[in-house]
């Protein structure tokens, strides 16, 4: 079946602007997660949602940075008046339950490039 | 807090050598443990997963990982390389409690020669 999709694939703006980036997670999958990737790093956690709720946002880097999953399915992560320093792999990921021993499912990722 | 250490962040290999990538963790209860691996251009995937059943994992591609809880390790292997096996590794542990977030190590680069 079809995995977690995310778009756009790459995103360049110019510092100031605002971006959304959306998540499509595996039909049914309870859980979805957002993390960023800096080049050379591991993925940061930023936020994950249980259906809607978010349960955790400790990640976010500040108030810039918000997400949501309105109807329990689709997730945006929305970054306001990016910065060069927003650069980076912006990545989504879904899992079945909201265990701590599920797999969790990753997108192929967004890259941001703040100009 | 958890967290996961990948010593260095390059490992080179011939095609047919033994490939061992180490990760160590850090966790204040019975830790979960992951193998993902991410190709060029690509998504991580998840090679396999210690859920504190048995602590040799067998995973996908011939990948296999010890957990061993008195050196906080959990080490990935592969007997013999191949060359499609060149991408790159993270090692990753589960949070604490109801979160179900990982923490992913930097990663480790796998380079296979001919």
């Amino acid at each position: 079946g079809a995995g977690v999709s995310q778009s756009p694939r790459y995103k360049v703006t110019k510092r100031g602007q605002d971006v959304a980036l959306r998540c499509d997670p595996i039909s049914g999958h309870v859980s979805l997660y957002w993390y960023r990737q800096a080049l050379g790093q591991g993925p940061e956690f930023l936020t994950y949602f249980n259906y809607e709720a978010q349960q955790d946002k400790s990640g976010l880097p500040n108030d810039r940075f918000s997400a949501e999953r309105p109807e329990g399915s689709i997730s945006t992560l929305t970054i306001q008046r990016t910065e060069q320093r927003d650069s980076a792999m912006y990545r989504c990921a879904s899992s079945l339950q909201a265990v701590r021993t599920d797999t969790q499912y990753f997108g192929p990722g967004t890259r941001l490039t703040v100009l | 807090a958890q967290s996961v250490t990948q010593l260095g962040s390059h490992v080179s290999v011939s095609e047919g050598a033994l490939v061992l990538l180490r990760c160590n963790y850090s966790s204040s209860v019975p830790p979960y443990l992951f193998w993902y691996v991410q190709y060029p251009n690509q998504g991580l995937q998840l090679l396999l997963k210690y859920t504190s059943a048995a602590t040799l994992v067998k995973g996908i591609n011939g990948f296999e990982a010890e957990f061993k809880k008195s050196e906080t390790s959990f080490h990935l292997t592969k007997p013999s390389a191949h060359m499609s096996d060149a991408a790159e590794y993270f090692c990753a542990v589960s949070d604490t409690g109801a979160n179900s977030k990982l923490t992913f190590g930097k990663g480790i680069t796998l380079s296979v020669r001919p």
